[in-house]
C-alpha cells in the first residue's frame, strides 16, 4: 500500500473548521483513501473513504485532488470531543487478504481548543 | 448495536502465565483481525481470520495464537506471556466484500510482569 504524509499536529478553535491534510503521492488507482482517528487510546474509529471524488457523511468531508496524490478531511465545526489523532490510510481494496490489514502510519494529532 | 467486544479491558498477569483475550463481534463479519499498538510503533497487525476455521498470521504473530471455531468469536491467545508483549490489543472486524469498512474494538490493554 502507498505511504502517506500527514503533519504531526495541529490546533484548531472550538467551532470552526479543522482541515487535515494528506499527501499520499504514490497512490495507485486501486487504492483508496481512508481516514480514521483515535482519542486517547480508545478503539481507531472509521470516518470516511473516497476513491476519487469528494465524499460527505454526517462526520466529515473528504476533498481529494484531481491528480490523487493528495487530500484533505474536514470536519466543518470541531468540537472539544475531536480531539483526537487522526489517521489517512490508502488501502488497496481488491488485494485479497492483504485489503483487510491497515498500515497505519504516525498520524495528525489534533487538538480542538476552547 | 453493532459492535467489536473485547474483555478483559484491562490485565496484569506474570510471565508465563497463559491468559485469552476474547473477542467478539454481532455483525456477522466474516473477517476479523488482531492488532497490538505500542508507543513509537503505532498499530501492527498479529493474525487474522478470513472465516471460520480459516487464519493467518500478520506481521507481528510471534508468541500468540488464534483460533476461529464460530464466525462470531477471535480469541488471542498467549500461551506463555512474557513482558514484551506488554501492550494495547485491538481485535477488528470486516464484511469480506472489498472496501468495507473495518471495526476496532475498545482494546485490551496487556501488563505482563
Amino acid at each position: 500500500d502507498a505511504k502517506t504524509t500527514q503533519p504531526p499536529s495541529m490546533d484548531c478553535a472550538e467551532g470552526r473548521a479543522a482541515n487535515l491534510p494528506c499527501n499520499h503521492s504514490t497512490i495507485s488507482g486501486n487504492e483508496y483513501v481512508y481516514w480514521y482517528r483515535q482519542i486517547h487510546s480508545q478503539g481507531p474509529q472509521y470516518i470516511i473513504h473516497g476513491l476519487k471524488n469528494n465524499e460527505t457523511n454526517e462526520m466529515a468531508s473528504l476533498i481529494i485532488t484531481e491528480d490523487r496524490k493528495s487530500s484533505t478531511l474536514i470536519l466543518p465545526h470541531a468540537t472539544l470531543r475531536d480531539t483526537a489523532v487522526y489517521y489517512c490510510i490508502v488501502r488497496n481494496v481488491h488485494s485479497g487478504a492483504g485489503s483487510y490489514q491497515l498500515t497505519f502510519g504516525k498520524g495528525t494529532k489534533l487538538s480542538v481548543i476552547p | 448495536e453493532a459492535q467489536v467486544t473485547q474483555n478483559p479491558r484491562y490485565l496484569i498477569t506474570v510471565t508465563g502465565k497463559k491468559l485469552t483475550v476474547t473477542c467478539s463481534q454481532n455483525m456477522n463479519h466474516e473477517y476479523m483481525s488482531w492488532y497490538r499498538q505500542d508507543p513509537g510503533l503505532g498499530l501492527r497487525q498479529i493474525y487474522y481470520s478470513m472465516n471460520v476455521e480459516v487464519t493467518d498470521k500478520g506481521d507481528v504473530p510471534e508468541g500468540y495464537k488464534v483460533s476461529r471455531k464460530e464466525k462470531r468469536n477471535f480469541p488471542l491467545i498467549l500461551e506463555s506471556p512474557s513482558p514484551n508483549q506488554t501492550s494495547l490489543y485491538f481485535c477488528a472486524s470486516s464484511l469480506r466484500s472489498s472496501g468495507n469498512t473495518i471495526y476496532f474494538g475498545e482494546g485490551s490493554w496487556l501488563t505482563v510482569v
